[in-house]
């Protein structure tokens, strides 16, 4: 199975100011398609998963362009270019490349 | 809008079995490969399962964490997917979501919460 590693596990971040997360999976994610399957999922307090990110870099319907995703091969990022008090959650890094499916172990983003 | 909407979870003793049930509206259901993931309390992500379209072949494909007890099916005619669990253990215990699997831009239901203990 392959292994997705987030850093941090944990983000204090003041509002208004920059966040960034990192994701490493154990294999490279470029699927036989030429497609990378990498997702960011945000999940609010008492809320499912959301999809903000897919393909890397692609902003699902009516996310924010505050949220940018990059990467290649096996080290990927999240972006938020202003954190605003709504984007309190744990994000996820997700691959869909290969099943079984595997998600990072998530972050935290707390904001001061 | 695409919309999915789990039912069918509860409270069920060691051993026993449940059946979830996954509505889905707004979109081709017969051409979308289906997943279910579950949240344990207070966890993170866990990948349950997945079944293809029947025009990729139907087939399904299971964590090793529940293979020989869950059986993932799809109804295409009421666009429903269905997750069958059985022998169900306390660590079975989460929050059941489906996700509509679209080339990356997954949909996803609000869950349902499966409760398991005597």
């Amino acid at each position: 199975d392959i292994v997705m590693t987030q850093t941090p596990l944990s983000s204090p971040v003041t509002l208004g100011q920059p966040a960034s997360i990192s994701c490493r999976s154990s294999q490279s994610l470029v699927h036989s398609d030429g497609n990378t399957y990498l997702s960011w999922l945000q999940q609010r307090p008492g809320q499912p998963p959301r999809l903000l990110i897919y393909k890397i870099s692609n902003r699902f319907s009516g996310v924010p362009d505050r949220f940018s995703g990059s990467g290649a091969g096996t080290e990927f990022t999240l972006k938020i270019s202003r954190v605003e008090a709504e984007d309190a959650g744990v994000y996820y890094c997700m691959q869909v490349t290969q099943s079984p499916h595997t998600f990072g172990q998530g972050t935290k983003l707390e904001i001061k | 809008e695409v919309q999915l909407v789990e039912s069918g979870g509860g409270l069920v003793k060691p051993g026993g079995s449940l059946r979830l049930s996954c509505a889905v509206s707004g979109f081709t259901f017969s051409n979308a490969w289906m997943t279910w993931v579950r949240q344990a309390p207070g966890k993170g992500l866990e990948w349950v399962g997945r079944i293809k379209s029947k025009a990729s072949g139907g087939a399904t494909d299971y964590a090793a964490s529940v293979k020989g007890r869950f059986t993932i099916s799809r109804d295409d005619s009421k666009n429903t997917l269905y997750l069958q669990m059985n022998s169900l253990k306390t660590d079975d215990a989460a929050v059941y979501y489906c996700v509509l699997e679209w080339f990356g831009e997954d949909h996803w239901g609000q869950g349902t919460l499966v409760t398991v203990s005597s």
